[in-house]
């Protein structure tokens, strides 16, 4: 099946840092979405994305559909310690299923 | 408008038992997804229910059951438990007008023991 690999596995930055992760895919995908998951919580829709190239923005947070259709990224400005926690690439499928990658979990440093 | 409701939130079983896990979907959805997160893992899709039938199924044995009732809510049924199904098992609801608007719980957190 396909496979998201997400890149780095673990993050450790100084708040007012900026952050950048991303996500590759072992096929094409049609959509991509990106979640953040808190601790002891569910994961939560930040960014969906939904055709290549495009790119779009939630306050400090910016991800990018690929245009190969097969990568991902996920950028975020000026850091604060609330941004910490798990973030997932995800991809909704067909199959009414959501693909997740394994996570990047980001820690700030106040 | 309340969200997904998980319970219970924390469970140890014995290997070989049966547990049960259940879900209040978010008003107004009609869908309802399982999820299995093992540690340090993002979660895999288990199955879903739309209109109390399933509707997609994951890579997982028949011993992963399930039900959705009338008013939406749902359980998962796991029979034969072993010790790798340890994992926190998340539930999140939609509906097709919410284009991939997945409402996550916060989920069950399973030790078998």
């Amino acid at each position: 099946g396909q496979q998201l690999n997400q890149s780095p596995q673990s993050m450790f930055i100084q708040e007012g840092e900026d952050v950048s992760m991303n996500c590759t895919s072992s096929s094409i995908f049609n959509t991509w979405l990106w979640y953040k998951q808190d601790p002891g919580e569910g994961p939560v829709l930040l960014i969906a994305l939904y055709k290549a190239g495009e790119l779009t923005s939630n306050g400090r947070l910016t991800a990018q559909f690929g245009t190969t259709r097969k990568d991902s990224f996920l950028n975020i400005s000026a850091s604060i310690p609330s941004d910490v926690g798990i973030y997932f690439c995800a991809e909704h499928n067909a199959g009414n299923m959501l693909t997740f990658g394994g996570g990047t979990r980001l820690m700030v440093k106040p | 408008e309340t969200g997904v409701t998980q319970s219970p939130t924390h469970l140890i079983k014995t290997r070989g038992q049966q547990v049960t896990l259940r879900c209040s979907s978010q008003s107004g959805h009609n869908t309802v997804s399982w999820y299995q997160q093992a540690l340090g893992q993002g979660p895999q899709f288990i199955f879903q229910y739309y209109r109390e039938e399933e509707n997609g199924r994951g890579n997982f044995p028949p011993r992963f059951s399930g039900l959705q009732f009338p008013n939406y809510s749902s359980e998962l049924n796991v029979n034969a438990l072993e010790l790798d199904d340890s994992a926190l098992y998340l539930c999140a609801s939609s509906s097709p007008m919410s284009n991939y608007g997945y409402t996550f719980g916060s989920g069950t957190r399973l030790t078998v023991v």
